[in-house]
């Protein structure tokens, strides 16, 4: 069974930094892209990030380009996001997603951790 | 950016009806769309991808249909489970973007 554990949201005032992490299991964590999508309060989906199986490979949303840093870590198989330089709206659940085999769209979902920017 | 439209943006329907959504893309996608159903406080779940394609344990209730820049989603037999907010999502290109979504109420 896939599963797909996100952790490390929290409360952060702006400016600040957090880690987020999502830890994988159930399948080959090695041979999927893996996506970072998020939802703000009330609001629709919307993704954000997406890194190759290697880890070599990467890209972002323009509004979080050079502020979000996506790696994994195969060998745990654990998918991070760095979030820094943090602005009010990027205040969200985020969402670890694996990519479907087929390519590009998310086919497995955690159940995303909030990060929540405020002063 | 491809934006994509859904509606309606609610809908109420009664158990046993016929539900249809739509979604359109702002240009052609070919056949790269995929469904999603959310609940509240809940992970996104993958119902269709490809346009048509099933995902795998999804009730045979559910279809889509579509190409080029105009899709459906199609509830055949609304049941209560049904109650959720579902979203399109294209895949042609990046950045991915997902439609406003459709919230279904059960009357």
């Amino acid at each position: 069974e896939v599963q797909l554990v996100e952790s490390g949201g929290g409360l952060v005032q702006p400016g600040g930094s957090l880690r987020l992490s999502c830890a994988a299991s159930g399948f080959t964590f090695t041979n999927y892209w893996m996506h970072w999508v998020r939802q703000a309060p009330g609001k629709g989906l919307a993704w954000v990030s997406r890194v190759n199986g290697i880890g070599s490979r990467t890209s972002y949303i323009e509004s979080v380009q050079g502020r979000f840093t996506i790696s994994r870590d195969n060998a745990k198989n654990m998918l991070y996001l760095q979030l820094n330089s943090l602005r009010a709206d990027d205040t969200a659940v985020y969402f670890c997603a694996r990519d479907g085999a087929d390519g590009n769209y998310p086919d497995y979902w955690g159940q995303g951790t909030l990060v929540a920017v405020s002063s | 950016d491809i934006q994509m439209t859904q509606s309606p943006s609610a809908l109420s329907a009664s158990v046993g009806d016929r539900v249809t959504i739509t979604c359109r893309a702002s240009q052609s996608i070919n056949s790269w769309l995929a469904w999603y159903q959310q609940k509240p406080g809940k992970a996104p779940k993958l119902l269709i991808y490809t346009a048509s394609n099933l995902h795998s344990g999804v009730p045979s209730r559910f279809s889509g249909s579509g190409s080029g820049t105009v899709f459906t989603l199609t509830i055949s037999t609304l049941q209560p489970d049904d109650s959720a907010t579902y979203y399109c999502q294209h895949y042609k290109s990046y950045p991915l973007t997902f439609g406003g979504g459709t919230k279904v109420e059960i009357k």
